[in-house]
C-alpha cells in the first residue's frame, strides 16, 4: 500500500540553525499538509498546500516557516532560525481530494533543538 | 475552546472486552475522522464519517456521530493487545480548508 515517507526520522539541530524536513507524499495525491506534535500535547495543524501554493496556515506558521514542492515528488518544510520551542514531532500528510477524504500521515520527524 | 475533546483520557481493559471512546466538538463539521497512533509512530486513519451519516462500520470498529449533540463515539469490539495505542478524533470544519483539528486523544491499553 502506498505510504507517505518522511526523512530524517530524527534531526538534532542547534538553536538558530535552519532545518529542512522532507516528505514524499503518496504519488497521486494533490493536497499536502504539515502538522506538529509537541511532546504530550495534541497534534496541531501548521499548513496545507495545493497547486503549488499555501491554501491555509495556522498562527504557528509564522515567517520562520516555509514550504516548498521543489519537484514532482518532494514536499519540504523549512524552519529558518530554529528556537527551543520548535522541538516536536513533525508530521507530513497528503490526501487525494480535499473533500471527505482521509489524510495519510508519515511516521514523522522528531526535531530536537539544543 | 477546544474543538475536539476525547473522553476518557485513558482507558485500560482486558483483551476481548469492548472499548468505547467518545469525542465532543464545538463547531459545525463537514466530517469527523478517527486516527490511531502507536507510540513513536505516525497517525493511521481508521474511519471517516460524514456529517450526514449517523453510523459507520469497519471490521471491529463502529463509529457513531450525533451532530445535534456534537459528539462521536468509537467502539472497538473484541479488543486485542495490538489495539493498544492512542486514539484521536479529528474534525474538518464546514467553512474552510481541509485541516484536521485534533483532540487530546484517548490512551487505550489492552491487558492480555
Amino acid at each position: 500500500e502506498p505510504e507517505v515517507t518522511q526523512t530524517p526520522s530524527h534531526q538534532v539541530t542547534q538553536m538558530g540553525q535552519e532545518v529542512i524536513l522532507r516528505c514524499v507524499p503518496i504519488s497521486n495525491h494533490l493536497y499536502f499538509y504539515w502538522y506538529r506534535q509537541i511532546l504530550g500535547q495534541k497534534v496541531e495543524f501548521l499548513v496545507s498546500f495545493y497547486n503549488n501554493e499555501i491554501s491555509e496556515k495556522s498562527e504557528i506558521f509564522d515567517d520562520q516557516f516555509s514550504v516548498e514542492r521543489p519537484d514532482g515528488s518532494n514536499f519540504t518544510l523549512k524552519i529558518r532560525s530554529t528556537k527551543l520551542e520548535d522541538s516536536a514531532m513533525y508530521f507530513c500528510a497528503s490526501s487525494e481530494q480535499v473533500r471527505n477524504q482521509p489524510q495519510h500521515f508519515g511516521d514523522g520527524t522528531r526535531l530536537s533543538i539544543l | 475552546s477546544q474543538q475536539g475533546e476525547e473522553d476518557p483520557q485513558a482507558l485500560s481493559i482486558q483483551e476481548g472486552e469492548n472499548a468505547t471512546m467518545n469525542c465532543s466538538y464545538k463547531t459545525s463539521i463537514n466530517n469527523l475522522q478517527w486516527y490511531r497512533q502507536n507510540s513513536g509512530r505516525g497517525l493511521v486513519h481508521l474511519i471517516l464519517i460524514r456529517s450526514n451519516e449517523r453510523e459507520k462500520h469497519s471490521g471491529r470498529l463502529r463509529v457513531t456521530l450525533d451532530t445535534s449533540k456534537k459528539s462521536s463515539s468509537l467502539l472497538i469490539t473484541a479488543s486485542r493487545a495490538a489495539d493498544t495505542a492512542s486514539y484521536f478524533c479529528a474534525t474538518v470544519v464546514v467553512q474552510g480548508a481541509q485541516k484536521l483539528v485534533f483532540g487530546q486523544g484517548t490512551r487505550l491499553t489492552i491487558n492480555p
